[in-house]
């Protein structure tokens, strides 16, 4: 089965940085995503990791250690409308399986 | 952008109907996915498929039903719908095999009265 673990709720600044942890327990790996949710819409992709490492993509940035089951993505020079809910999401080799999501509230 | 498509986008519907919701891909991806999600809560995979003539069932037990008869097409079917029902189905499909990214559809948002 599959346990992942992320935090429910996290709160930063326009502008600031944010990172959003992700912990999980598999039994198979085969790559970590991770989807950005806005309320009522459905997820989309930010990015993928397979080996361990950092992965940058402009603005976001996720990280992976395999030997740790941890992930984690960071969040630079936050946007309002980067308000919404990231998931982490392992996969095995048949179909994802999500963690519950991070909701992110951005402030002015 | 994505092509995968699920009608209808908002369904209101009485006890004991039964509904068809559909989700097509035209991208030839051969796994395909349904979820299920409540507002505010998580993802839970209720159906899956390998490619045509494929299904099972995912994590969370769910009382619909699901066919893949053509590579495109992944339809779910609730014989009787019930307010217990009531939720929003997310469709997926995605490749097998590398960076595999998996596609969501826009969703249908179900309300059973």
């Amino acid at each position: 089965g599959q346990n992942i673990d992320q935090p429910t709720e996290m709160t930063a600044t326009e502008g600031a940085i944010v990172q959003i942890n992700c912990t999980y327990q598999t039994s198979g790996f085969n790559g970590l995503f991770w989807y950005q949710q806005h309320a009522g819409e459905a997820p989309t992709f930010l990015s993928y990791n397979v080996l361990d490492g950092l992965e940058e993509k402009g603005r976001f940035s996720s990280f992976l250690s395999r030997s740790k089951g941890y992930s984690y993505l960071l969040l630079k020079e936050l946007q309002m409308k980067d308000s919404a809910s990231y998931l982490c999401a392992v996969k095995d080799d048949y179909k994802l399986s999500f963690g519950a999501g991070t909701t992110v509230t951005v402030r002015a | 952008e994505a092509d995968i498509y699920q009608t209808p986008r908002y369904l209101v519907i009485g006890t004991g109907k039964k509904i068809t919701l559909e989700c097509s891909q035209t991208m030839g991806h051969d796994k395909m996915y349904w979820y299920q999600q409540d507002p505010g809560m998580e993802l839970h995979l209720i159906h899956y498929s390998y490619g045509v003539n494929s299904t099972e069932k995912g994590d969370l037990s769910s009382e619909s039903t699901v066919s893949r008869i053509r590579t495109e097409h992944f339809p779910l079917t609730l014989e009787s719908a019930r307010p217990s029902h009531t939720s929003q189905y997310l469709c997926a499909s995605r490749w097998t095999g590398g960076t595999s990214e998996q596609f969501f559809g826009p969703g249908t948002r179900l309300t059973v009265l």
